[in-house]
């Protein structure tokens, strides 16, 4: 069973443009969420996705977007970079099926996309 | 607020020994999962073990256990065994079942560190 696949794995940009990063779920989970990992923010949830609708969001700016296709891949865009957009970008897929609390909810994680921003 | 802290920023331990990563939350919400995570340098989050919030045994993954003591709002993460490979940092996290709690909320983790 293939696991969760991210694309790029790695990628430097500079202030001001775009990037868009990819997320395929593990084959039947129909949720992703996304998270930026920094070291002096720790883990922070972006948003969740289930059935191309966003269910929930974090706390970041509206240049923070994401979106969800009907095959369940997600991918999410960082317009006007900025540095302290610098960070692994981690996705993960869950069935998200039963209750929150239900271990069959777990996070399956992805490698994540390390971003540098000069 | 949901809330989780991991007091231990580092954690030493020889090989083959047992050791705990200590993990308390908060919650308001009396329905919630408590959950354990690896993170190895090469980034990947691997998820270890899943505790529910109702459930009256304490979980168990191979080497690993999940403490759990409801009324303390305590689920340490014990490994027995150490291995060299059990290097890495480590994360507790937490799932409510409504509105905002249901977004997962994470420590800041512990670096766990296997001396041969």
């Amino acid at each position: 069973k293939a696991g969760v696949t991210q694309t790029p794995r790695y990628l430097i940009k500079t202030r001001g443009q775009q990037v868009t990063l990819s997320c395929s779920p593990i084959s039947g989970h129909r949720s992703v969420s996304w998270y930026q990992q920094t070291p002096g923010q720790g883990l922070q949830f972006l948003f969740e996705y289930f059935s191309e609708t966003q269910r929930n969001k974090g706390n970041f700016p509206g240049r923070f977007s994401g979106r969800q296709f009907s095959n369940s891949r997600s991918e999410m865009n960082v317009s006007t970079l900025e540095l302290g957009d610098s960070a692994l970008y981690l996705c993960a897929s869950s069935p998200r099926t039963g209750t929150a609390t239900s271990g069959a909810n777990v996070l399956t994680f992805g490698a994540g996309s390390r971003l540098t921003v000069l | 607020a949901q809330k989780i802290t991991q007091t231990q920023p580092g954690m030493f331990v020889q090989e083959k020994e047992a050791v705990t990563l200590d993990c308390t939350y908060d919650t308001s919400d009396p329905s919630y999962g408590l959950f354990w995570y690896k993170q190895p340098s090469s980034g990947e989050m691997i998820f270890l073990i899943y505790q529910g919030s109702y459930d009256q045994q304490n979980a168990t993954e191979g080497r690993y256990s999940l403490n759990f003591q409801k009324a303390r709002k305590s689920a340490n993460l014990v490994i027995s065994a150490s291995q060299l490979g059990d290097s890495a940092m480590y994360f507790c996290a937490m799932r409510g079942v409504s509105g905002g709690s249901y977004i997962p909320t994470f420590g800041r983790g512990t670096s766990l560190i296997v001396h041969p």
